[in-house]
């Protein structure tokens, strides 16, 4: 099944300590990205990556790091997490920057609690 | 830069009743359009997208959406409200030019269904 695959998909961690979140399509699409969902703000864009080793910054990139030193697999890194980053996180791909037939692909997203 | 006005962020209509979700947008360029629904607890499907072919776009679960140019707008529409169709709605952008890689989401709009 064509799917994208977040782990976890809850967490609660406390301030300061070093957490992976981690995103990999199985489509063979080049464009990966993620988003942080927030009550009456949508959904903006953390960072994205048009192919492999290439990564940009989207809205809200301060506080994240990504990699992707796969064309599958797309990981969100949050070096010292802190309360302000309690949010939903989203992946998704796609097999270009502007969709394909069926849009964005976005996983089930990871509910992130920072104590 | 581009932008998505949804206005208001809860709607609510019988069951039986026309469902329409209004979806204003702003892009310097010829954009490409998509409708997305988040049901709880999970992530956002695709329910329809224009990019550029027909102004009417057929959706799933009997959604449809109408591109208006002249009034930038893409509002999304179901002549007949089911219970299952109460969900968060998000109306996207995404640049077709290739100057800007990412899909931006209005702020969400949440349909109640009433018995």
């Amino acid at each position: 099944e064509a799917q994208v695959t977040q782990n976890p998909r809850y967490l609660i961690t406390v301030t300061g300590k070093k957490l992976t979140v981690t995103c990999s399509q199985n489509m063979n699409h080049e464009y990966m990205s993620w988003y942080r969902q927030d009550p009456g703000l949508g959904l903006r864009q953390i960072y994205y990556s048009m192919n492999v080793e290439v990564t940009d910054k989207g809205d809200v990139p301060e506080g994240y790091k990504v990699s992707r030193k796969e064309k599958r697999n797309f990981p969100l890194i949050l070096e010292s997490p802190s309360p302000n980053q309690t949010s939903l996180y989203f992946c998704a791909s796609s097999l270009s920057r502007t969709g394909d037939a069926k849009g964005y692909t976005f996983g089930s997203g990871t509910r992130l609690t920072v104590v | 830069a581009q932008s998505v006005t949804q206005l208001g962020s809860h709607v609510s209509v019988s069951e039986g009743a026309l469902v329409l979700l209004r979806c204003n947008y702003s892009s310097s360029v010829p954009p490409y359009l998509f409708w997305y629904v988040q049901y709880p607890n999970q992530g956002l499907q695709l329910l329809l997208k224009y990019t550029s072919a027909a102004t009417l776009v057929k959706g799933i679960n009997g959604f449809e959406a109408e591109f208006k140019k002249s009034e930038t707008s893409f509002h999304l529409t179901k002549p007949s409200a089911h219970m299952s169709d109460a969900a968060e709605y998000f109306c996207a952008v995404s640049d077709q030019s290739g100057a800007n890689s990412k899909l931006t989401f209005g702020k969400g709009i949440t349909l109640s269904v009433r018995p």
